[in-house]
Parts: structure tokens; sequence; C-alpha cells
């Protein structure tokens, strides 16, 4: 079955550690997108990429950062500069752009211990 | 004025209610509307998508009105599995992103 999966579910980071957040599809999605969501709040955007070796910066890319060496892979770093990181993190795919909507992973669990 | 607007509720329906939430957005070029369901803790998936023509799947319609720039959802006949946040979804000015609203929260009591 063809779908996007994000590994860790839940991540545990201690203060200026980083930690990567894994997400692949295997939808052949050329677009691929993170958003972080806090307890209560609607989602924003991190970081997106709509072609392999090209990304670009969202709305809170601060503390942030990415790569999409593969179609299928598009890793997040959170870094020490992110000073507050615990959220629930989601990845998304969507294979033409603005048109069919989303597909989301299952998040990722971030919490700063 | 935010892209996507959304009444956050939450709306309190007793089962078998017909309840309706309005979305706003402020892009008169926007194309793709959607709606998705968020479940408590869970990842958003797409409940439908929003067509000129208005469409029906089951018990939800879903309705687009270009000239006051607003969509909207009606559940009919509630069910207590319907409780979750609903989020309105528009592409952006671009029309490369979809931009979400903050969600609308419904709980449906026995």
């Amino acid at each position: 079955d063809g779908g996007i999966t994000q590994s860790p579910k839940y991540l545990f980071r201690k203060e200026g550690q980083n930690v990567t957040l894994s997400c692949e599809q295997n939808l052949n999605h050329d677009a691929m997108y993170w958003y972080r969501q806090d307890p209560g709040q609607g989602l924003r955007l991190i970081y997106y990429s709509q072609i392999v070796n090209d990304f670009q910066k969202g709305d809170i890319a601060e503390g942030y950062s990415v790569s999409r060496e593969k179609k299928e892979s598009f890793p997040l770093t959170v870094t020490s500069a992110q000073k507050n990181p615990t959220a629930f993190y989601l990845c998304a795919s969507e294979d033409q752009i603005a048109i069919y909507g989303y597909t989301f992973g299952s998040g990722t669990r971030l919490t700063v211990v | 004025r935010k892209e996507v607007e959304q009444d956050p509720g939450p709306f309190n329906v007793p089962e078998g209610a017909t309840v309706a939430f309005n979305c706003t957005y402020s892009n008169s070029a926007s194309q793709s509307f959607f709606w998705y369901r968020q479940d408590c803790r869970k990842e958003p998936k797409l409940l439908m998508s929003v067509y000129s023509s208005g469409n029906e799947d089951g018990r939800f319609t879903a309705q687009l009105n270009r000239a006051s720039q607003y969509i909207s959802l009606l559940i009919r006949d509630s069910k207590l599995s319907d409780s979750a946040t609903y989020l309105c979804v528009v592409n952006d000015n671009a029309g490369n992103m979809l931009t979400f609203g903050g969600g609308t929260r419904l709980m449906v009591k026995p």
C-alpha cells in the first residue's frame, strides 16, 4: 500500500541537542511539506520542497533544517537553535500541487526533556 | 486579516443534530478548496474537496460561495464519531501551496 511514513512516533530531545525526524513516501509525489502543530493551534509551515534537491522556507523555518536528496525522503532536523521545539510535527506530500490535497503522515510528537 | 478563518468553536451538538461550519478566505483567486478532519493527537485526513457546484458525500455537504469568499460544511444526523476538529483548506496566492485554517472543533454528545 502506498503511503507516507513518519518516524519515530515519539521523540524526546535534551536541551542543546539536534534531532532528525524522518519522513518517507512511496506515493511518487513530487511535493513534500513539514508542518508544526502546537496544542489547540493550527498547522504552521516549516519547510517545503516541490522537487528533488530544492526546498524553500515556510513561515517558521528558524531553528530547523531539511534536505531533499531523494524524491521519497524529506527529513527534518530540529536544531538546538529552536528554543521551543516541543510540538506535534506533521509531514505531508502531494502529487499535483494544490489540486488534490495533501496526504499526511501520522506525525512525530517531540518533547524536550 | 488571516488568509483562512474559522470559528474555533467548540460546537456542542446532540446526536442526530444538523450542524454547519463556515470558513472565509481572503484570496479571491483561490481555486482549490478542501475540508479535512483531524482527530485528537492524530494527523489531518482529507474529508472532501469542495467544488464550485457544491458536493455531497453521505451525510456531509460542502458548498462554495465565491462571491462572498466562504466555504461551508454541513453535517446531517450527527454521530458521536463525528467529534473531531474540521480544518478548512484553501490554495494560496501563487496557486501552489495550501493554507490551513485554525480548525473548528465539533463535539457530538449522546
